[in-house]
């Protein structure tokens, strides 16, 4: 089973600085994908990134940007140039691909969360 | 833009009760999630569905049901509601295509069982 860690709880950063947050996972599979989502105060979640294990680039969404590194199985979230609306909690997670009957779907295993606060 | 509707944000049951928690999707998703979501605990997911008729367990099922009549819906039931239940509810919905299949989410159900 894959297991997903996000070792800090709370983080805060003043606007416009840089923040990164931790996330590592544990798994024996060699092909998989892994995402970052946004949940900000009582709005529902939303995808902010992903990165597929194959590709060594690390993947990059305006102010978003991650550090993958697959043989440590870290995959770390970099926001530059933080916003106000950043705020929210932010959950790691990991998908690996499973079939069922010839059908094919994605079960994702989330981190803990970190709750980031940005300052005016 | 696709929409992830759930029919309740608060609920508040007894316990015992038999619950019932609705979820729409409009972008014709072949696949649905029911997560709850925990402080400290990140999201678990409870049961899915890749196909109306079809579910599969997820890590934390038991207490639980679902049903997916429609593509469209799916509905999560808890037979007899305990107070352990109280939670966030989650749904989500995405494509079954060979890659990532990006999920989306509803709005939650924050539910209470007293």
């Amino acid at each position: 089973a894959q297991t997903v860690t996000q070792s800090q709880p709370e983080m805060s950063v003043q606007e416009a600085e840089t923040v990164t947050l931790s996330c590592t996972y544990d798994t024996s599979e060699n092909n998989y994908y892994l995402f970052w989502y946004k949940q900000p105060p009582s709005r529902q979640m939303i995808l902010v990134i992903r990165q597929e294990a194959y590709k060594q680039q690390n993947a990059t969404e305006n102010r978003f940007s991650v550090n993958f590194q697959k043989a440590a199985k870290s995959f770390s979230l970099k926001i530059s140039d933080s916003q106000l609306g950043d705020t929210a909690m932010y959950f790691c997670a990991f998908m690996k691909h499973s079939n069922a009957g010839g059908t094919s779907y994605g079960k994702l295993t989330f981190g803990q969360g970190t709750i980031l606060t940005v300052h005016p | 833009d696709v929409k992830v509707t759930q029919s309740s944000r608060y609920l508040v049951k007894r316990t015992g009760e038999k619950v019932f928690l609705e979820c729409v999707q409009d972008m014709d998703h072949e696949n649905m999630f029911w997560y709850r979501q925990d402080p400290g605990l990140g999201l678990r997911l409870i049961y899915f569905s890749y196909d109306v008729k079809m579910k599969e367990k997820g890590d934390i099922p038991e207490g639980y049901s679902v049903s997916r009549e429609k593509k469209e819906r799916f509905s999560l039931i808890l037979e007899s509601a305990s107070t352990n239940q109280t939670s966030m509810y989650l749904c989500a919905s995405s494509f079954r295509t060979r890659g990532a299949d990006t999920q989306y989410f509803g709005p939650g159900t924050r539910l209470t069982v007293l």
